[in-house]
């Protein structure tokens, strides 16, 4: 069965104290991992798409990796605005849809 | 350009109801896709619609249809409703089926 665990589940920071937050999959066929940010009442927030293990990308105070089993969101010095729910999605291979099968997320606070 | 718009943001309705919740996708997306996420949790995916037919179909009962109008809107409807449909109802649009999705705000649905 296809399936996305994200851990933790919550994340208590301190303002510019670094950290990571992990995605690790099991799906029949990886065509895309997604990052995207969600805060309180509102839709996701698109924020990275990775294809092939090894890519990386940066936004800002986040960087995104992906291996052949999971993927981490590195948080560098974060600020209390990067406070927010985030959440990985898998788009599956050839024949799928397009659907996205999501984790559950990671809360993210930052204090002050 | 606008983003992805639904319609209402908020609704209450009472067990047995049924409702209607609309969606516009991004300019020139084509594919719709509609998730259900509850408190706590990541979205689950509903349907997809591309061209305006269906492309996909997540693990939900029949009570749940859809529909994509010629301008690529598109329509979720809720029959008999129950007390555990109450979720965020978010809808994602994009170009060809197998892209970056964009997320609207979402519909906050309260069955009572």
């Amino acid at each position: 069965e296809d399936q996305v665990t994200q851990s933790p589940e919550a994340l208590r920071l301190q303002e510019g104290e670094s950290s990571s937050l992990n995605c690790s999959y099991t799906v029949s066929g990886l065509r895309g991992l997604f990052w995207y940010r969600q805060d309180p009442g509102k839709g996701p927030e698109f924020l990275f798409t990775l294809y092939s293990a090894g890519e990386e990308k940066e936004k800002e105070r986040l960087k995104a990796t992906l291996t052949k089993k999971e993927s981490f969101l590195h948080i560098t010095a974060p600020k209390p605005e990067d406070s927010a729910t985030y959440l990985c999605a898998v788009q599956l291979g050839s024949g799928n849809t397009g659907k996205l099968i999501f984790g559950q997320g990671t809360t993210l606070q930052v204090k002050p | 350009d606008a983003g992805v718009t639904q319609s209402p943001t908020h609704l209450i309705k009472t067990r047995g109801q049924h409702v209607t919740l609309r969606c516009s996708p991004i300019s020139g997306h084509k594919s719709v896709s509609w998730y259900q996420q509850v408190l706590g949790q990541g979205p689950q995916f509903i349907f997809q619609y591309y061209e305006k037919e269906e492309r996909g179909r997540g693990n939900f009962p029949d009570r749940f249809s859809a529909r994509q109008f010629p301008n690529y809107s598109s329509e979720l409807n809720v029959n008999a409703l129950l007390l555990g449909d109450s979720a965020l109802y978010l809808c994602a649009s994009s170009k060809p089926m197998n892209t970056e999705a964009f997320f609207g705000q979402g519909t906050r649905l309260t069955v009572v």
